[in-house]
């Protein structure tokens, strides 16, 4: 069973370049969240869609935006990109868990390189 | 209020000794914290996670100690391996949200 699944791995853009980043979920899971994790640092959300929808948004410019798709996929997309925004950008499929909690799975990323 | 602190940043333990890694959140509307285990490379994985309503939740060497008055947790790797070296990410949220606060990582060698 394929788990989630991000493209691509890595990719190096200069500053005020755009970028779009892409995100499949695990098969029958309906949520996509995009966490950006800077090096040596934990995961920071960024954004939260369910059935297509924006559900939640972290304390992002509006640099950062994303969409879902109708299979649930889904792309981060960042414009006029900045030396800070160098990073790995995870997405994480959810399924809600035994008692309530959203268990939130992880892809291996895509790192991002601006210079 | 919406941080979580994670201590300490780096951990060296001899094969077979206990791993020990601790959290504080200030959040108490946090129910669900979860801790994940990262290799280089890779995106974290969910390792154990507990709820408030227990003090202690055991799954293998993990064990998840909670203190809900200290607003403080950790995590017990026993008989901690070498294939244990990673980075290891404590995390508190909200049921219903996806929207997790982490820790800063701590860095865990276990020596052979």
């Amino acid at each position: 069973d394929a788990g989630v699944t991000q493209s691509p791995t890595h990719l190096i853009k200069t500053r005020g370049q755009h970028v779009t980043l892409r995100c499949s979920p695990i098969s029958g899971h309906k949520s996509v969240s995009w966490y950006q994790q800077v090096l040596g640092q934990g995961p920071q959300f960024i954004f939260q869609y369910y059935e297509k929808e924006e559900r939640g948004r972290g304390n992002f410019p509006d640099r950062f935006s994303a969409r879902q798709f109708p299979n649930y996929s889904s792309e981060l997309n960042v414009n006029a990109l900045l030396l800070g925004d160098s990073a790995l950008y995870l997405c994480a499929s959810s399924f809600r868990g035994a008692g309530g909690a959203n268990v939130l799975t992880f892809g291996a990323g895509s790192r991002l390189t601006v210079l | 209020q919406q941080q979580v602190k994670q201590s300490p940043q780096s951990l060296i333990v001899q094969k077979g000794g206990i791993s020990i890694i601790n959290c504080a959140y200030e959040n108490t509307a946090f129910d669900y914290f979860p801790w994940y285990q990262q290799f280089p490379g890779k995106g974290p994985a969910l390792l154990i996670a507990i709820r408030p309503d227990v003090s202690e939740k055991k799954e293998g060497r993990f064990t998840i100690s909670f203190n809900k008055s200290a607003k403080q947790f950790s995590l017990h790797i026993m008989d901690s391996q070498p294939g244990d070296s990673a980075t290891y990410f404590c995390a508190g949220g909200t049921s219903g949200t996806y929207k997790y606060i982490f820790g800063t990582g701590t860095r865990l060698k276990v020596l052979a």
